[in-house]
């Protein structure tokens, strides 16, 4: 079983500031890690993935995460935010085989409201 | 090529009633999972549904249930309605390949709002 710990539930910052959104998770097995944007009235919007290899990841709208295995993290940065950037944010989980296929069941985190002022 | 769809986009009833959600997947996707969002209990997993078959469920009632077409298009119902039910249901797809290894990636629909009275 997976669980996810989003650290923050709002994070305001002004516009053009730097953001991270913290996010940490639980699992006995490996895993494969995401974060989605979520816009009012809608529905969620793959912003990254991290599967395997370099654990730095990059993703649209200048998004870019770094998978820490040992302190079982996946943080959400973005070096300058935009009022368009302002939603829900949810850091997600999925179990992983050893043979690198997965599971369709996610796990999510309670989600972060990124606010930004202008 | 067009998104995950689902209908109907809202949706009121009455406490006691049934209803019956539908979701078309993106075009090739075989794999469809639905999710409930609610403000307190966040996004949980309902279940998910590959060739026709559930192959994982998660811990709801058993008045959630659902099911998958031959063209992958799939339903959720909901009986005997509660307060509670109220939500935003989501519907993910996603590709499956021909050693069912998958993409990873879950696309997600816009959701149906189910609002119960």
């Amino acid at each position: 079983a997976q669980s996810v710990t989003q650290l923050d539930s709002q994070v305001p910052v002004f516009e053009e500031a730097p953001v991270e959104l913290r996010c940490n998770y639980s699992s006995s097995v490996s895993v494969y890690l995401f974060w989605y944007v979520q816009y009012p009235n809608q529905g969620l919007q793959l912003l990254l993935k991290y599967l395997s290899g370099s654990t730095l990841v990059k993703g649209i709208n200048g998004f870019e995460a770094e998978f820490n295995k040992s302190q079982t993290s996946f943080h959400l940065r973005k070096p300058s935010v935009h009022i368009s950037d302002t939603a829900e944010y949810f850091c997600a989980v999925r179990g992983a085989n050893a043979g690198g296929t997965s599971y369709g069941k996610l796990t999510f985190g309670q989600g972060t409201i990124l606010t930004v002022h202008p | 090529k067009a998104g995950v769809t689902q209908t109907p986009r809202y949706l009121i009833k009455t406490r006691g009633q049934q209803v019956t959600l539908s979701c078309s997947p993106i075009s090739g996707h075989r794999s469809v999972s639905w999710y409930q969002q609610t403000p307190g209990q966040g996004l949980q997993f309902l279940f998910e549904y590959f060739s026709e078959t559930q192959r994982n469920k998660g811990n709801f009632p058993g008045r959630f249930s659902g099911r998958q077409f031959s063209n992958s298009r799939s339903e959720m119902n909901v009986s005997t309605l509660e307060l509670g039910d109220s939500a935003l249901y989501l519907c993910a797809s996603s590709f499956i390949g021909p050693r069912l290894a998958s993409t990873d990636t879950q696309y997600f629909g816009p959701g149906t709002r189910l609002t119960v009275l």
